[in-house]
């Protein structure tokens, strides 16, 4: 069956760089996503990699290595307002294409 | 306004009775989702579609059921709630097309079964 594990909570200081890694076990793997979700809302996407390498997007990129079934998550300059819970998400063949969620890794932020 | 609208938000029910979730979206997607968040835990699929005619079943679609209206609805009912449905839903859209990798979620109704 399929399984994904990321830490479940990280702390750092605003204006730092912290990583948010998602370890995955599949088969037929497809692609690693990325979402945010704030306390109380709803999951907005970050990115996705589909390919072994770096997705830059502003603060945040987003890294996949197929061989090793790892991905992470970087944000850099962090700001208050990225205190959030962040989750990875699988999408393969054994789920029909369809995600499957890690249990999320809540970032907090400290001043 | 939202592009995906849920109603209710929030819903207290009671054991035994049956109870029903709407969606609409104005982005004109194709694909339609039911997703359930249990409190510090990751989503779980419960119900899917592709277009009105195509539905399909997630991890989890016991004790539910879902109806596909129209290509801008897609409604979730629990036939006979139980305590253990209490959980937050999502519902969410994706185009398969441009963009095919993003799903974009509604603001989410808050169940509470009694």
């Amino acid at each position: 069956g399929q399984s994904l594990e990321q830490p479940s909570e990280v702390t750092a200081v605003e204006g730092a760089i912290v990583q948010i890694n998602c370890t995955y076990q599949t088969s037929g793997f497809y692609g690693l996503s990325w979402y945010q979700q704030h306390d109380g809302g709803a999951p907005t996407f970050l990115s996705y990699n589909a390919l072994d390498g770096l997705e830059e997007t502003g603060r945040f990129s987003s890294f996949l290595s197929r061989s090793d079934s790892y991905g992470y998550l970087l944000l850099q300059e962090l700001q208050m307002k990225d205190s959030a819970s962040y989750f990875c998400a699988v999408r393969a063949r054994e789920s029909n294409y369809q995600l499957i969620w890690g249990a999320g890794t809540k970032l907090i932020i400290k001043p | 306004d939202a592009d995906v609208t849920q109603t209710p938000r929030n819903r207290i029910t009671k054991t035994g009775k049956r109870i029903m979730l709407e969606c609409s979206q104005t982005k004109g997607h194709d694909r339609m989702y039911w997703y359930r968040q249990d409190p510090g835990l990751g989503l779980q699929l419960i119900y899917y579609s592709f277009d009105v005619k195509d539905i399909n079943k997630g991890e989890i679609s016991d004790g539910y059921s879902v109806s596909r209206q129209a290509q801008a609805k897609f409604s979730l009912s629990l036939e006979s709630a139980i305590p253990n449905q209490t959980a937050l839903y999502f519902c969410a859209t994706r185009y398969q097309g441009f963009d095919r990798n993003t799903i974009y979620f509604g603001e989410g109704s808050w169940l509470t079964v009694v």
